[in-house]
């Protein structure tokens, strides 16, 4: 069973513009949700987090917004740059654990 | 900045081989943690150890054992190495004080024949 899903495997943007990755969850003991950016050939690196008794967190051009009622989470870059292109991993965690979604490849056009 | 690294990028076993996959991190972290990330299955977790030598199974354990002698370290051992582990290994290590934040090491893409 997936308990993080991420179900737009890829989106594409302009250069300035917002992108918005989405993410769903089955699993209501996450106690934190992350977001980790992965480029080809390297490990994922934690970009932002979010309580879960929180509805936003904000750092720099990424916010993330959770909507707990719904199971579901986003992740909002404002302006999008061509150096965010890479795989956005979303994540629920407990404890030390941490649950991947598989991950949404985006492309930021110039 | 924290650092993760693992022994190796690229390893090429036999079937049956016993292999050895290893990683330091540099920050004096508690938690260490192995995973496999498999194209359309996303990162799973293998083992972790919150300790010295202490360890738990995590999703997908099956054909794994793990060692932790030193803190920095984190071993992944495979006792016999059979074509579908060919994957790539990802460690990471998370602080006990946040430690829902996993640095990640490079990754080592391990191709069993």
């Amino acid at each position: 069973d997936q308990q993080v899903k991420q179900n737009s495997p890829s989106l594409s943007v302009q250069e300035g513009r917002i992108s918005i990755l989405n993410c769903d969850y089955t699993n209501s003991m996450f106690d934190y949700f992350l977001w980790y950016k992965k480029y080809p050939a390297e490990g994922p690196t934690f970009l932002i987090s979010i309580s879960s008794i929180k509805d936003k967190n904000e750092d720099g051009r990424f916010t993330v917004f959770l909507n707990k009622s719904a199971k579901h989470l986003s992740l909002h870059i404002v302006p999008s740059q061509p150096g965010d292109s890479a795989v956005y991993l979303c994540t629920g965690g407990s404890n030390y654990k941490l649950t991947f979604g598989k991950g949404t490849l985006l492309t930021v056009n110039p | 900045d924290v650092k993760v690294t693992q022994s190796s990028r690229y390893l090429v076993k036999r079937t049956g081989e016993k292999v050895f996959l290893e990683c330091v991190q540099d920050m004096d972290h508690e938690n260490m943690f192995w995973y496999r990330q498999d194209p359309g299955l996303g990162l799973r977790l293998i083992y972790f150890s919150y300790d010295v030598k202490m360890k738990e199974k995590g999703d997908i354990p099956e054909g794994y054992s793990v060692s932790r002698e030193k803190k920095e370290r984190f071993s992944l051992i495979l006792e016999s190495a059979s074509t579908n582990q060919t994957s790539m290994y990802l460690c990471a290590s998370s602080p006990l004080q946040v430690q829902e934040t996993q640095y990640f090491g490079p990754g080592t893409r391990l191709l069993v024949l």
